[in-house]
């Protein structure tokens, strides 16, 4: 069994600039999410993918952008840097996006903006 | 409307005495709680769920919690701490269905002292 797998391990972007991290899902799982965690805090939901559709969104605004593929796989976008974009990204697939199911994670990708 | 609150944001105890990390949550109707555990620089890892099954929800690594909806807690405990249990502890509370957001708390930090 694979576990959540991110890609790349930690990023440097400058200011405006755009970037996508790319996060493949655990074998036999359809839903991904994606948090953001800034030093020293919880993580923050972002979104969530189920079967290729968006179906939930936390208080991000749209330069916050994902994908998910036929294999539920995933892409998170972010457009515009901005320097409080600076986290940990981290990337969770579930067996059934319900309520219940628990997340796997990856390791995270930390993203530096200056 | 959810929402998870940790009261400590950090615990020391010694090892080999018992850890309480503190989780109330509020929820307008039968959540799903978790707890998850995050080492330095790595991702988050389940340690239990609570799913409206039996209250008390022995997780891995020797964790278990209770769910007391009287009281809207789900408190984290272990008999014997372990150095190796330094880290942080995250609550999570979520809700049925798909579209529902997932609520991390905002982290306890558990320092083991030698």
């Amino acid at each position: 069994e694979t576990g959540v797998t991110q890609s790349p391990t930690h990023l440097i972007k400058t200011r405006g600039q755009q970037v996508t991290l790319r996060c493949s899902s655990q074998s036999g799982h359809n839903t991904v999410s994606w948090y953001q965690q800034a030093l020293g805090q919880g993580p923050q939901f972002i979104f969530q993918y189920y079967r290729e559709e968006e179906n939930g969104r936390g208080n991000f605004p749209p330069r916050f952008s994902g994908l998910q593929f036929p294999n539920y796989s995933s892409e998170l976008n972010v457009n515009a840097l901005e320097l409080d974009d600076s986290a940990l990204y981290l990337c969770a697939s579930s067996l059934t996006g319900l309520g219940n199911s628990p997340l796997h994670f990856g390791n995270g990708t930390r993203l530096t903006v200056t | 409307a959810q929402s998870v609150t940790q009261l400590d944001s950090h615990v020391s105890v010694s090892e080999g005495t018992p850890v309480l990390l503190r989780c109330n949550y509020s929820s307008s109707y039968s959540p799903s709680l978790f707890w998850y555990v995050q080492h330095p620089n790595k991702g988050l890892q389940l340690l239990l769920k609570y799913t409206s099954a039996a209250t008390l929800v022995k997780g891995i690594n020797g964790f278990e919690a209770e769910f007391k909806k009287s009281e809207t807690s789900f408190h984290l405990t272990k008999p014997s701490a372990h150095m190796s249990d330094a880290a942080e502890y995250f609550c999570v509370v979520s809700g049925g269905n798909r579209d529902d957001k997932i609520i991390f708390g905002k982290g306890t930090r558990l320092h083991i002292l030698p």
